[in-house]
């Protein structure tokens, strides 16, 4: 049982390109979430799903687009990359079903932009 | 959104009991207590959750106060493997779906 796969796990890129941080979960569940991390900034959620088919803005959005493929898949895709996005991503999903249902994370992908 | 309150950093000794504070004093009745944690180099992992009683698990118990104002996470016998940051989350439920929102944590460091 795997969880929460995150690819690729490290990316570096230049200034202006493009990229699609890939998630999927095994679990079945019915929301997924994007988040970043930066030193001294906690956890800050860039966007999320409820269920399939329907995505919703978070705390920090800018920069970045979200698709969510079908239940197992919700992708994260920067379209210009910039030096400010560089940060660890993680991927993470519950049962949307209930208040109480805890969030699986997946180990993140490192990416830097230079 | 309801926020929460934790100290940066705190400190403990191998085999002792932890408690982790957290202040939460505009929670709402309907709002859900969580606790995670993150290992370095890995990502947040579920610890508890709780809304008006204290709760047990296999990893550690959840004391929240009668006025639901704060609670705390006991490790009862704490391992260098506890050595992690502590999250303290309120539960905010939006269309369905659970929102998050993770402050900074508590960082804890065991000492052997």
């Amino acid at each position: 049982n795997a969880g929460v796969t995150q690819t690729p796990k490290f990316q570096v890129l230049k200034t202006g390109q493009s990229m699609t941080l890939q998630c999927a979960q095994d679990m079945n569940h019915n929301s997924m979430y994007w988040y970043r991390q930066d030193p001294g900034m906690g956890l800050r959620l860039i966007y999320y799903s409820a269920s399939e088919g329907t995505t919703d803005k978070g705390e920090v959005p800018n920069g970045y687009n979200v698709s969510r493929l079908n239940k197992r898949e919700f992708s994260l895709r920067l379209e210009s990359a910039a030096p400010s996005q560089t940060s660890v991503y993680f991927c993470a999903s519950s049962v949307a079903r209930g208040y109480n249902s805890p969030l699986h994370f997946g180990n993140g992908t490192r990416l830097t932009v230079t | 959104d309801a926020k929460t309150t934790q100290p940066n950093s705190m400190e403990s000794n191998e085999e002792e009991p932890v408690h982790l504070p957290c202040n939460h004093s505009t929670i709402s009745g309907t709002d859900y207590i969580h606790w995670y944690r993150q290992l370095p180099s890995q990502g947040p992992e579920y610890v508890i959750h709780g809304l008006t009683s204290n709760v047990n698990n296999r990893m550690a118990s959840l004391a929240i106060a009668e006025d639901r104002k704060s609670s705390t996470l006991i490790l009862h016998r704490a391992t260098l493997r506890d050595a992690a940051v502590y999250y303290c989350i309120l539960r905010d439920l939006i269309q369905g779906a659970q929102k998050l929102v993770f402050g900074q944590g508590t960082r804890l460091t065991i000492n052997p």
